[in-house]
């Protein structure tokens, strides 16, 4: 579980569509997680999917689950200026410690208006 | 709830000083986690507490870092002595027992090791 990947740049313009992509590292995770870390903050818990689903839709939000190919994606809808922010990929390993996440480098997504 | 707090939120310090970084977690939190982020390795887990008591530390760097949490509210990382290669942004994140991984992060500690 420790190389969780992420392209580390993604620019969009307002009103868009952003996809953001992560590849984990073991096809049994459990959870997959979506944080935000906003400037000179720490990070956010954004939303999380079970591995026994393969999507799941909270408002703007859209991840997608292909266990096949251990990809994960956060795709936000409508893109605001406010989204701007870094995206960590995170998933849970079978057999780590509790609590135990293995976060990918971030995704630093800019919006333009 | 005033979330995680982190002292000090800025530290700028000379080679060869120590330095001691403090968390408060959240009230009730039973896991308590320090993570160093750098443009170069990105997040990287520390060392995380379950009731006070350390579970991993495997990621601690090497003897020159030490932490502790002597009670439920209140953990340190020290850094002894401190090199220019330890400036990083440092968390402190907390979570409950019942959902160990929905980690809630406090703002971080710049460091900057001179």
């Amino acid at each position: 579980g420790e190389d969780v990947e992420q392209s580390l740049f993604l620019s969009v313009r307002e009103g868009d569509s952003s996809v953001i992509n992560c590849t984990y590292t073991d096809s049994s995770s459990t959870y997959l997680y979506w944080y935000k870390q906003e400037p000179g903050a720490g990070l956010q818990l954004l939303t999380y999917i079970f591995s026994n689903m393969d999507m799941k839709q909270d408002q703007r939000l859209t991840v997608l689950l292909n266990k096949k190919d251990k990809h994960l994606s956060l795709r936000i809808a409508d893109t605001q200026t406010g989204d701007s922010a870094i995206y960590f990929c995170a998933e849970k390993v079978p057999g780590s410690t509790l609590g135990r996440l293995y976060f990918g480098r971030g995704t630093q997504l800019t919006v333009w208006p | 709830d005033a979330g995680v707090i982190q002292s000090p939120r800025h530290e700028v310090t000379e080679m060869g000083q120590e330095v001691t970084l403090r968390c408060k977690p959240i009230s009730g939190h039973d896991y308590l986690f320090w993570y160093r982020q750098t443009m170069m390795r990105g997040l990287e887990l520390l060392i995380y507490f379950n009731n006070n008591v350390p579970i991993d530390d495997s990621g601690m760097p090497e003897d020159r870092f030490s932490a502790k949490m002597p009670n439920a509210s209140f953990s340190t990382l020290k850094i002894q002595p401190s090199e220019p290669r330890d400036s990083a942004v440092y968390f402190c994140a907390s979570s409950f027992r019942s959902a160990p991984d929905t980690q809630y992060f406090g703002p971080g500690t710049r460091l900057t090791v001179l």
